[in-house]
């Protein structure tokens, strides 16, 4: 079955500071790759995804993704972070077949010091 | 556009109890999902739809029932509420398949 692996469950980091967030799934196969963000007391919003074509995907507020498939990951990466990033990020791949279902990682809480 | 609307906001629950938690999507989205969040987790499907009248088992279903009569609505039903169950709960839509998920602003659930 498919899986996605968030390997940092906290990240900290100063205001401007650049930021990745790693996701590693586990399937060899095509699939589509999400990153959702979630402010607190709110539902999740789609920061960017990755169907097919270049590897390297942008997003909204100046995030973005590489996909590699070889090492089966699709890190989140922002140049220079502000206070209000500060959010839970969840990666997802969605599961081969025609049902569009997602599978979530663990979610990655941003915390932005100033 | 409201998008996702979820009813209620919050909600506790004495053991055994139920109730039905709404969701109603206002952009005739075919696609639509009930997902539940506990903390440190991340997200599990509970039950999914691909269109009215179509329903399925997602990852976490026993305890829950849905239906879906109309595009708009999906309704999802608890049945013997038990503490396993308190959790925060999310729907969401999608227009197309693999197309971006809009989610509604979820329903905290306390099962005491």
């Amino acid at each position: 079955a498919q899986s996605v692996t968030q390997l940092d469950s906290q990240v900290p980091v100063f205001e401007e500071a650049p930021v990745e967030l790693r996701c590693n799934y586990s399937s060899s196969v095509s699939v589509y790759l999400f990153w959702y963000v979630q402010y607190p007391n709110q539902g999740l919003q789609l920061l960017l995804k990755y169907l097919s074509g270049s590897t390297l995907v942008k997003g909204i507020n100046g995030f973005e993704a590489e996909f590699n498939k070889s090492q089966t990951s699709f890190h989140l990466r922002k140049p220079s972070v502000h206070i209000s990033d500060t959010a839970e990020y969840f990666c997802a791949v969605s599961e081969p077949g025609n049902t569009g279902k997602l599978i979530f990682g663990q979610g990655t809480t941003l915390q932005v010091k100033p | 556009n409201a998008g996702v609307t979820q009813t209620p906001k919050f909600r506790i629950l004495k053991i055994g109890q139920s109730m039905t938690l709404q969701c109603t999507q206002d952009m005739n989205h075919n696609y639509m999902y009930w997902y539940r969040q506990d903390p440190g987790m991340g997200l599990k499907l509970i039950y999914y739809s691909v269109g009215a009248g179509i329903t399925d088992k997602g990852e976490v279903p026993n305890g829950y029932n849905v239906s879906r009569s109309t595009t708009e609505d999906f309704p999802l039903r608890l049945e013997l509420a038990a503490p396993s169950q308190t959790s925060v709960y999310f729907c969401a839509s999608s227009e197309t398949l693999y197309n971006e998920q809009f989610f509604g602003p979820g329903t905290r659930l306390t099962v005491l």
